[in-house]
């Protein structure tokens, strides 16, 4: 199984700074026939399902700001809020779609400082 | 708009079964693949189950293999999840969740739309 790791647990920012979550594979999830990461990073708020923001590491879905930017290969990923918003406060979790079972990282608290 | 809801979550004692159901709608359910994905109180998210759009193939978490049966009936725009010989340790909000699909291509794994859950509550 690929284990997803995070880092940090959490993460306080004040608003309008950048606010920065890493995850880690601990296999390449990145596809060498078509060159993509699969690699998703999702929302989640107390009482709504996830939500997700990324996918193939860097493409951003359709109606999330673009605040909200994704990077990285292989097997180190960062999800970057370039200007944190009050709506922003969730718990992140990074996930792969390379293989079964998915993996899903621990998550990371988001917090306004 | 594409919709899914859970139902059939509760209080059930240890050793015991339940199934779930999640009901599709605003979308052509028979050519998406499902899933299950749950999480525990104060915990984080956990992949349970996965079922092809025809429902040929299945997968499953090794938490769960032996003992939870995925299904889908495509006539009724439902997903199911049956779980047996149920343990504390399976308490946790469960979600159903669809494949994403984009310009053609679906993307087993990668979830684009999720159920707002079901509460499943394994205690004596």
């Amino acid at each position: 199984d690929i284990v997803m790791t995070q880092s940090p647990v959490s993460l306080a920012v004040s608003l309008g700074e950048r606010a920065t979550i890493n995850c880690k594979s601990s296999q390449s999830v990145l596809y060498s026939s078509n060159n993509k990461n699969y690699l998703a990073w999702y929302q989640k708020k107390p009482g709504q399902p996830p939500k997700l923001l990324i996918y193939w590491a860097s493409t951003r879905e359709s109606g999330v700001p673009d605040r909200f930017s994704g990077s990285g290969s292989g097997t180190d990923f960062t999800l970057t809020i370039s200007s944190l918003q009050a709506e922003d406060v969730a718990v992140y979790y990074c996930q792969q779609y390379y293989s079964t079972p998915y993996t899903f990282g621990q998550g990371t608290k988001l917090e306004i400082k | 708009q594409v919709q899914l809801v859970e139902s059939g979550g509760g209080v059930v004692q240890p050793g015991r079964s339940l199934r779930l159901s999640c009901a599709a709608s605003g979308f052509t359910f028979s050519i998406y693949g499902m899933h299950w994905v749950r999480q525990a109180p104060g915990r984080g998210l956990e992949w349970v189950a996965l079922i092809w759009y025809d429902g040929s193939n299945k997968y499953y978490a090794d938490s769960v293999k032996g003992r939870f049966t995925i299904s889908r009936d495509n006539s009724k725009n439902t997903l199911y999840l049956q779980m047996n010989s149920l343990r504390a340790e399976d308490t946790a909000v469960y979600y159903c969740a669809r494949d994403y699909y984009d310009s053609g291509n679906y993307y087993e794994g990668l979830f684009d739309y999720w159920g707002q859950g079901t509460l499943v509550t394994v205690s004596s």
